[in-house]
């Protein structure tokens, strides 16, 4: 079966500018999360999302905000950009049955 | 706050080499993953433990969980290039929700 697919991969925005990226998750998959890789933060949890519901969020300003369609794909969009905004972004999927999750190949973002 | 430890945060070992790398957390999970990543590319999970003293073996690879289910380890026999890459360790703790904590990972070099 397909596995997640973010697109973009790679994306470059200018200060001030927003941005949105896609997740189509693993088909019978309805939770999705979000989460901000960095070298110095690691893995950052963003949202999570079930049945078009934000389930949990994790300490990020309200600049990065999200949705779920009723197909389970989601959006995340980051307005205002800022210069430590640049990260690569990763989507995750998972069936309610299980605790790990599948993750798409990410979205590079990088902010000048 | 909730934290998961790992150590080593960096490793670089010869083949045929064997290493053992550490997750810990005051916390205790109601289960804990492993995953791998290579540049470029999103975090692919390689085990879940859900049992306190659980060991789960994947080829080279042996996974515990420890007894209090706050503490975890991975070991890797005989390791190859083809292990390189990134281990993260992912506690989930059941906080009215599940929540997943990600520890800041051990990049793992090995030289042929």
């Amino acid at each position: 079966k397909a596995g997640v697919t973010q697109t973009p991969r790679y994306l470059i925005k200018t200060r001030g500018q927003q941005v949105t990226l896609s997740c189509s998750p693993i088909s019978g998959h309805r939770s999705v999360s979000w989460y901000q890789q960095t070298p110095g933060q690691g893995l950052q949890f963003l949202f999570e999302y079930f049945s078009e519901t934000q389930r949990n969020k994790g300490n990020f300003p309200g600049r990065f905000s999200g949705r779920q369609f009723s197909n389970s794909r989601s959006e995340m969009n980051v307005s205002t950009l800022e210069l430590g905004d640049s990260a690569l972004y990763l989507c995750a999927s998972r069936a309610l049955t299980d605790y790990g999750y599948t993750f798409g190949s990410g979205t590079r973002l990088t902010v000048v | 706050t909730q934290l998961l430890e790992q150590s080593p945060q960096f490793l670089s070992i010869q083949e045929g080499e064997n290493l053992t790398v550490y997750c810990n957390s005051s916390s205790v999970f109601s289960s804990l993953q492993w995953y791998r990543q290579e540049p470029g590319e999103g975090p692919v999970l390689l085990v879940t433990v859900v049992t306190g003293g659980e060991v789960k073996k994947l080829k080279r690879l042996t996974f515990q969980f420890g007894d209090a289910r706050k503490d975890s380890s991975l070991h890797i026999t005989a390791a190859q290039p083809g292990d390189t890459g990134l281990y993260l360790c992912a506690g989930v703790i059941n906080t009215g929700g599940f929540k997943t904590i990600f520890g800041a990972g051990t990049r793992l070099f090995v030289k042929a």
